[in-house]
């Protein structure tokens, strides 16, 4: 079951806000990601856990905060966002090993900041 | 640096034609992946295909298939006798090896419309 779930599936927020999003996977993967993309461009990666310690972070501003509760869980909490965060939220899971492993992506959260 | 270029922004094509759409890639390693990934309008990317550097045997899947050279750099993707269902964005993807959880560089996407 090669399945990533992601909620909400889509979340309006005003600048002032305080909101999580939630990702879960269900294959025994150790790596998890978060993206974002804005409309006909391709993801930009955000955050990177692996074996649930953060790995990665693309220099992302400090309004979003990840949390990997564990090795199924990865949330992203929200906070004072700006209208410009609007954008489409991936989430995506792999093995994490020394080999680059294939990464599963959920439906994404389409985050509207007003 | 790695790159990834996918020069066809948008191709249209009518039901049954086949298409391919392309990918060039830059990387310093002698190692690394290549991935395709479909986004189609509900927005979540579906995993199409990985390949290994090691790897250029041509693959088919279905009305799906990949044509791997390394001597141009190129990871192009072929459809036969496209259907409207393909409608989407298509992205190629690099990764390098020997990196735990490391980010997929992608390329900036080709729009496919298919219509009947």
């Amino acid at each position: 079951d090669t399945e990533v779930t992601q909620t909400p599936k889509h979340l309006v927020m005003g600048m002032t806000n305080k909101k999580s999003l939630k990702c879960e996977q269900h294959m025994g993967h150790r790596a998890m990601y978060w993206y974002k993309q804005k409309a006909k461009k391709p993801p930009e990666l955000m955050f990177v856990y692996s074996y649930e310690k953060l790995s990665i972070n693309e220099s992302v501003p400090s309004r979003f905060s990840p949390e990997c509760p564990n090795s199924s869980l990865l949330n992203l909490h929200l906070h004072a966002l700006q209208p410009e965060d609007s954008a489409l939220y991936l989430c995506a899971s792999s093995q994490a090993g020394l080999e680059p492993d294939t990464q599963y992506f959920g439906p994404g959260t389409r985050l509207t900041v007003l | 640096a790695q790159k990834v270029t996918q020069a066809q922004t948008e191709i249209s094509v009518v039901e049954k034609e086949d298409v391919t759409l392309d990918c060039v890639y830059e990387t310093r390693d002698t190692t690394y992946y290549l991935f395709w990934y479909k986004q189609p309008p509900s927005g979540e990317l579906v995993f199409l295909i990985r390949r290994n550097s090691f790897d250029e045997q041509n693959e088919i899947s279905g009305r799906y298939s990949w044509n791997f050279q390394k001597s141009t750099s190129s990871f192009n993707f072929t459809i036969t006798a496209s259907q409207v269902v393909d409608s989407a964005v298509y992205f190629c993807a690099l990764s390098e090896a020997n990196q735990a959880g490391t980010a997929l560089i992608f390329g900036k996407g080709t729009t496919l419309s298919v219509s009947s």
